[in-house]
């Protein structure tokens, strides 16, 4: 298995502002992802991270507003872009390996914007 | 596409009955299932998977699930529950061929077990 921690584990912003999110693996996996959730709801996939290349986005998330950088197989950030209260939510960064086939979250980024 | 649907959003349990957490299913091709755990203000955990195999999965906690392919279920269950188990469980499916590196989860379901 693979344990994740993400930085910072909660934030309070102002809107127009932007926030880096890191997620850390201990060790190399093949697959990263970024979700949101909503406390006590289910999970929206934002994007796929790529290691060397661009994102794959879902429908509804562009680069512009969430960019996102994946340098090697354990690291990985999500900046969310001239926020808005509208972008308060859970962000979840999870990770695995294309065969193992299970993925592992990390603990979430609880995001308030004002 | 592929999905999988939770239509519980809440079960009650007493302590020390068997609980069972529904799931169906809906994919082209056959199906990777995952169940998962997130305790409030925690990230997801894995509980346990079907892949292949014996229909019958056990996985953490003393947690364990049943494939059911004729009625395209994944029913989690446990035979006596405890107050710790009470948290939000997900079921999720991997993707198929073009989306193969894609998970899709279900809306989730509170567990609530009573002393």
């Amino acid at each position: 298995s693979a344990v994740i921690s993400q930085k910072p584990s909660r934030d309070i912003c102002q809107r127009g502002t932007s926030l880096t999110i890191q997620c850390q693996v201990d060790s190399q996996v093949t697959m990263m992802f970024w979700y949101r959730q909503q406390p006590g709801q289910s999970l929206t996939l934002i994007a796929t991270a790529n290691q060397g290349s661009e994102a794959t986005y879902e429908s509804g998330f562009v680069i512009d507003k969430f960019p996102i950088s994946r340098p090697n197989l354990t690291f990985s950030t999500l900046t969310v872009s001239n926020m808005s209260p509208e972008d308060s939510s859970i962000y979840l960064c999870s990770g695995g390996e294309s065969s193992y086939n299970e993925q592992f979250f990390g603990p979430g980024t609880r995001l308030t914007v004002l | 596409a592929q999905s999988v649907a939770q239509p519980e959003d809440q079960v009650n349990v007493a302590e020390g009955n068997p609980l069972t957490v529904k799931c169906t299913y809906s994919v082209s091709g056959n199906p990777y299932l995952f169940w998962y755990v997130q305790y409030p203000n925690r990230g997801l955990q894995f509980l346990l998977k079907y892949i292949t195999g014996d229909n019958l999965v056990k996985g953490s906690y003393g947690f364990e699930a049943e494939f059911n392919k004729s009625q395209t279920s994944f029913h989690l269950k446990k035979p006596s529950a405890l107050v710790s188990d009470s948290a939000l469980y997900f079921c999720a499916v991997r993707g198929t061929v073009s989306d193969f590196n894609k998970y899709y989860f279900g809306s989730g379901t509170k567990l609530n077990v009573k002393p």
